[in-house]
């Protein structure tokens, strides 16, 4: 996936850590959005931006939170781990008018 | 009720078979989008298609906004399109559950 670095791609917290995943595009995209995919429940979205300094809700925000303080990065924070947050995350670029581009996803365990 | 709807949910095929995935959606959308996703995770872009039909390789998608459905077909298919394909309405945020394909040698 040319264009977009997710990192990390595991990650084990403990309940109660908080942590940033790392998203960067180098595509000058406006609108960039995290999704998380449970088994079964396909992919659903967290929070998402359509440019540098605005940034929304998506269906399942809560437990998260975003900045979009330059057109490239979009982290995405759990501020105080849960076991329900263990899932797979995914960051995306471009999409709105454009080809999307996924990063290659980070696999969260909260034990 | 998902706004976007896909079948089947899982489709099993022999290699050569031409296959078929159908999506429907509910809203109006600007622009709809299919994704694959292989049994290793990671989720590729295969189409953005707001009209008409595109083709790439032994891919084409089709699309027909006045009855608001998709297809994407796979000509000779081969063991390495095995994958989850996604249908996805982006700028509205709606993906479809996926289709998980399977072709066999």
């Amino acid at each position: 996936n040319a264009g977009v670095t997710q990192t990390p791609k595991f990650q084990v917290l403990k309940t109660g850590q908080s942590m940033t995943l790392q998203c960067a595009q180098d595509m000058n995209h406006e609108y960039m959005s995290w999704y998380r995919q449970d088994p079964g429940m396909g992919l659903r979205l967290i929070h998402y931006s359509v440019g540098a300094g605005i940034t929304d809700q998506g269906e399942v925000p809560n437990g998260y939170n975003v900045s979009r303080s330059t057109t490239e990065d979009f982290p995405l924070r759990l501020l105080s781990a849960a076991p329900s947050q263990t899932s797979v995350y995914f960051c995306a670029s471009g999409g709105h008018t454009t080809e999307a581009f996924f990063g290659q996803g980070t696999r969260l365990t909260v034990v | 009720k998902n706004e976007v709807e896909q079948s089947p949910q899982n489709l099993t095929a022999q290699e050569g078979e031409f296959i078929t995935i159908n999506c429907s959606y509910s809203v109006g959308i600007s622009a709809l989008h299919w994704l694959q996703q292989h049994p290793g995770g990671g989720i590729v872009s295969l189409f953005m298609l707001s009209s008409g039909k595109k083709k790439h390789g032994r891919l084409i998608a089709t699309i027909n906004i006045q009855e608001k459905h998709s297809s994407l077909h796979i000509t000779a298919s081969h063991p390495r399109d095995s994958a989850v394909y996604i249908c996805a309405v982006i700028n509205d945020m709606r993906f479809g559950a996926g289709t998980r394909l399977t072709v066999k040698p």
